[in-house]
């Protein structure tokens, strides 16, 4: 049972160009959650999203940042005009539709450096 | 502002030693969860506890949770160099509209030396 897949786990872009992250929920699970990580400091949430709907985009920025979850294929982050600022580690997290459990899964993360 | 907070920030201990965390929110909760992440690497989980639970364990893992004080306590025994990593509690707000919006502290950083 495959656990939660991102890629590219590493992604280098140019100021300006565009960054597509992908996130494959564990099999089984319809609750998708993306997180940021900056350099020494903790997870900041950004949006939670089940298949074809985003639920919560509270923490996602208001410009370049947008997320689906559509109802083939993994969720996509996606990153229009790259700053520096946006260099941070990405990560995935799923979570089954019951509501009995709490927990989610989270996957390795993708590393993006802007240059 | 963070919800978590983990006290402290850093800790160095010898191998074998016992390592105890500490994390404040300050809202109330339904969980709180703890998760582990070496470095450069996701997070994964430990162990989570409910707000009607005082104490739970897992192997060398326990956690205590005061709903009061609104805190939480991770307490590693008999430490190992691999226990070497970034410890980080997030807290559950509960399950309303059938999911939970988990939030981060920032973490503890644990170095075990061997």
């Amino acid at each position: 049972n495959a656990g939660v897949m991102q890629n590219p786990r590493h992604l280098v872009r140019r100021r300006g160009q565009e960054a597509r992250l992908r996130c494959s929920p564990m099999k089984g699970h319809s609750h998708v959650y993306w997180y940021r990580q900056l350099p020494e400091e903790g997870l900041k949430f950004m949006v939670y999203l089940q298949k074809e709907n985003i639920i919560d985009e509270s923490g996602m920025p208001k410009e370049r940042f947008s997320a689906e979850f559509p109802k083939e294929g993994p969720s996509i982050l996606r990153i229009q005009q790259v700053v520096r600022g946006d260099s941070a580690a990405y990560f995935c997290a799923s979570s089954p539709p019951s509501l009995a459990t709490d927990t989610q899964y989270f996957g390795p993360g993708t590393r993006l450096t802007v240059l | 502002s963070q919800q978590g907070e983990e006290d402290p920030q850093a800790l160095s201990i010898q191998e074998g030693e016992n390592a105890t965390m500490n994390c404040s929110y300050k809202t109330s909760i339904n969980n709180l969860q703890w998760y582990r992440q070496n470095s450069g690497r996701g997070l994964v989980h430990l162990i989570l506890i409910r707000s009607n639970e005082r104490e739970k364990h897992s192997g060398r893992l326990r956690v205590t949770l005061d709903t009061s004080k609104k805190s939480s306590s991770l307490l590693i025994t008999a430490s190992r160099a691999a226990d070497t990593a970034s410890y980080f509690c997030a807290t559950g707000g509960g399950n309303s509209g059938g999911y939970q919006k988990v939030t981060f502290g920032i973490g503890t950083k644990l170095q075990v030396i061997p």
